[in-house]
């Protein structure tokens, strides 16, 4: 299994409020990505990123923003919490652009009240 | 843009049953095709792939075959077993520049029942 871990797990936040998901690899990828699964929805890309400091915006990044300073992390940030963000966030890393598989990490259940 | 449709679930089948799951995609590139799975609780898990048309894609019993003609990338499996509970997840990812972005389907559940 790659390494990939996620943090927090769980998480019970209240609207209005800041929040910080990490994702950390020991895999050293350079891609890597955040999804969000909703029911009916499937997974969707939220942002991803190409490379330290490289960042670029998936098709529901409205009301996230990442940050990327190391190869390992790469940070999901729910600038002010609302309940539609209420969502189970899943990060991946791919290794290179001509390697198209995702690995994906256990995922972190968001409960925004 | 690129699009997946699969099959509505959820289904249930009875074990050693026969499993089709269908998938159907739009790309506007040359996609390649992914099935991923994920059991309760966990995240998701590669199946198995195919990159090119016609290509076989198989792996713990389950095979998928690229088909150009139809767009299709169909998932089977002969006997299913209560293990095989799970979502499954039919995926593309066309290269754009230096990154390749997956486009899911909405998953299909699977119950298999003893």
């Amino acid at each position: 299994d790659a390494g990939i871990t996620q943090s927090p797990r769980h998480k019970v936040t209240e609207t209005g409020t800041p929040v910080t998901l990490r994702c950390h690899q020991t895999e050293n990828h350079r891609y890597m990505y955040w999804y969000r699964q909703d029911p009916g929805h499937g997974l969707r890309l939220i942002h991803y990123s190409y490379g330290v400091k490289d960042t670029d915006k998936g098709e529901v990044s409205d009301g996230y923003s990442v940050s990327r300073s190391k190869t390992e992390d790469f940070l999901l940030t729910l600038e002010s919490a609302t309940s539609s963000q209420t969502s189970v966030y899943f990060c991946a890393i791919s290794e290179s652009s001509t390697e198209e598989t995702q690995y994906f990490g256990p995922g972190t259940r968001l409960l925004v009240l | 843009g690129d699009s997946v449709t699969q099959m509505e679930g959820p289904v249930t089948l009875s074990e050693e049953a026969f499993l089709t799951i269908n998938c159907t995609y739009t790309a506007t590139g040359y996609p390649s095709l992914f099935w991923y799975v994920q059991y309760p609780g966990e995240g998701l898990q590669l199946l198995l792939k195919a990159t090119k048309a016609d290509d076989k894609g198989s792996n713990k019993g389950f095979e998928a075959t690229y088909r150009k003609e139809t767009t299709s990338f169909h998932l089977e499996k002969g006997s299913v077993q209560v293990s095989d509970s799970a979502v499954y997840f039919c995926a593309l990812s066309v290269g754009g520049g230096s990154n390749y972005k997956l486009t899911f389907g909405k998953g299909t559940l699977l119950t298999v029942n003893p």
